[in-house]
């Protein structure tokens, strides 16, 4: 079957610290993985995605890494600022037209 | 630009009610996904509508049905409702093919 799933379901980090989320999946036929981060009262928000094809990609403090020999997907956050804290989903899809499939998440505590 | 919307915020009902909840794309989007989440849980797929049809569906039973109106915005319907609809429901638009944009919710109780 298909599924996506986290190693810790709670983190909490240092203000100015980098944080590690660390994301497992199942289905090999995924072509895309993404990263959501849901803060209280909203819906989940696109950080960055990356496609099955890539093994890093960055964007504004944080970076998404790839690893489909053991199926593992990170979120890497640079020097965590308190409104980083929030859940954050690891999700993937097939193609860029599919429904995509959550992971239970890790919540993010960020210590001023 | 308004992004994704969602109506109502907050809604109560009783177990074998039925509930309508509605969702309005973020301009220019023409597909709008269902989604369902528990308290504590990842969100669950419910269906895909594009071009007024259902084009994908999740694991959900048949009391669980939508409708995609012209102007793209789209409605979830879910019958004799039961405790374990209790719930966040989320919609989320996008183009065809493209990243999904989530509303902020309607969050679903059932007594």
């Amino acid at each position: 079957g298909e599924s996506v799933g986290l190693h810790l379901p709670t983190l909490s980090v240092q203000e100015g610290d980098n944080s590690i989320i660390n994301c497992a999946y199942s289905n090999s036929a995924s072509d895309y993985f993404i990263w959501y981060k849901q803060e209280s009262g909203k819906g989940p928000q696109f950080i960055i995605d990356i496609r099955s094809n890539m093994d890093k990609r960055q964007g504004q403090r944080v970076t998404v890494l790839l690893n489909k020999t053991v199926k593992h997907l990170s979120l890497q956050i640079a020097a965590t600022q308190p409104g980083d804290s929030a859940v954050y989903f690891c999700a993937e899809r097939k193609d860029s037209y599919d429904k995509v499939i959550f992971g239970p998440g890790t919540s993010l505590s960020v210590i001023p | 630009d308004a992004g994704v919307t969602q109506s109502p915020t907050h809604l109560i009902k009783t177990r074998g009610q039925q509930v309508t909840l509605r969702c309005s794309p973020k301009s220019g989007h023409d597909t709008v996904s269902w989604y369902q989440q528990a308290l504590g849980q990842g969100p669950q797929f419910i269906f895909q509508y594009y071009e007024e049809e259902e084009r994908q569906r999740g694991n959900f039973p048949d009391r669980f049905s939508g409708h995609q109106f012209p102007n793209y915005s789209s409605e979830l319907n879910v019958n004799a409702l039961l405790l374990g609809d209790s719930a966040l429901y989320l919609c989320a638009s996008s183009l065809s093919r493209g990243e999904q944009y989530f509303g902020p919710g309607t969050r679903l109780t059932v007594t």
